[in-house]
């Protein structure tokens, strides 16, 4: 159990474009998910925490109307990154937790945008 | 004083050695500790999960959490070339759902 799957896994983009990445739990639901980036060797940083149904608490520091956040249903969250740059160029992670299990990771969406 | 720390490494063992991966974290109410393993360009998968002091032993892994002195390490026995990758230390406090990660820790099992 506790699977997390991330879609897409990669993603190229102009500069000053949006992308939106998808965060679904396929086998349990999921009030609470939360959304990582990593940089390359470095490690995961929380930049938000997604609530179903309610408002996304972000991390000092990370711009939320630059990274939009979108929690409608109990399976699913989404990360819009907004007018990308090539600085948002990064590894983005999302988890969850289930019940008795640690924290589950989707497969990640690398985002390069040029 | 950084909230999760782990030296970054790379610690390097041959086959069939202990690796030992060793964190600390910060004086808090600290509730669930973790450790994740990553292979290069993936997600983080879950090896471990620890949640009271001694040891909690699954197959070649063995975790050790010491409350008292704000540690957790991890055992890996009969180390393999395929345990190569990057270990993660996770740490979950009381009253929140926020983990939150050290740098890892970049390990080497030479065949």
């Amino acid at each position: 159990g506790a699977v997390v799957s991330q879609h897409p896994s990669w993603v190229i983009c102009k500069s000053g474009t949006s992308v939106k990445i998808e965060c679904r739990s396929l086998d349990f639901q999921a009030t609470t998910m939360f959304w990582y980036r990593q940089f390359p060797k470095q490690s995961l940083m929380l930049m938000a925490t997604s609530n179903e149904g309610s408002k996304a608490t972000y991390e000092q520091g990370v711009e939320k109307d630059k990274f939009l956040i979108n929690h409608a249903s109990l399976t699913l969250s989404t990360l819009t990154v907004t007018s990308a740059h090539p600085e948002d160029s990064s590894f983005y992670i999302c988890s969850a937790k289930q019940t008795n299990y640690g924290y589950t990771f989707g497969s990640g969406t690398r985002l390069t945008v040029v | 004083q950084k909230e999760v720390e782990q030296n970054s490494g790379p610690l390097s063992v041959p086959e069939g050695a202990i690796a030992s991966l060793n964190c600390t974290y910060s004086d808090r109410v600290s509730q669930s500790f973790f450790w994740y393993r990553q292979y290069s360009g993936k997600s983080p998968e879950l090896i471990m999960s620890i949640y009271s002091n001694g040891d909690k032993e699954d197959g070649r892994f063995t975790a050790q959490l010491n409350k008292a002195s704000q540690y957790v390490s991890l055992l890996i026995r009969d180390s393999q070339p395929s345990d190569s990758a990057t270990y993660l230390c996770a740490v979950n406090w009381a009253g929140g759902f926020k983990t939150i990660f050290g740098a890892g820790t970049r390990l080497f099992v030479k065949a």
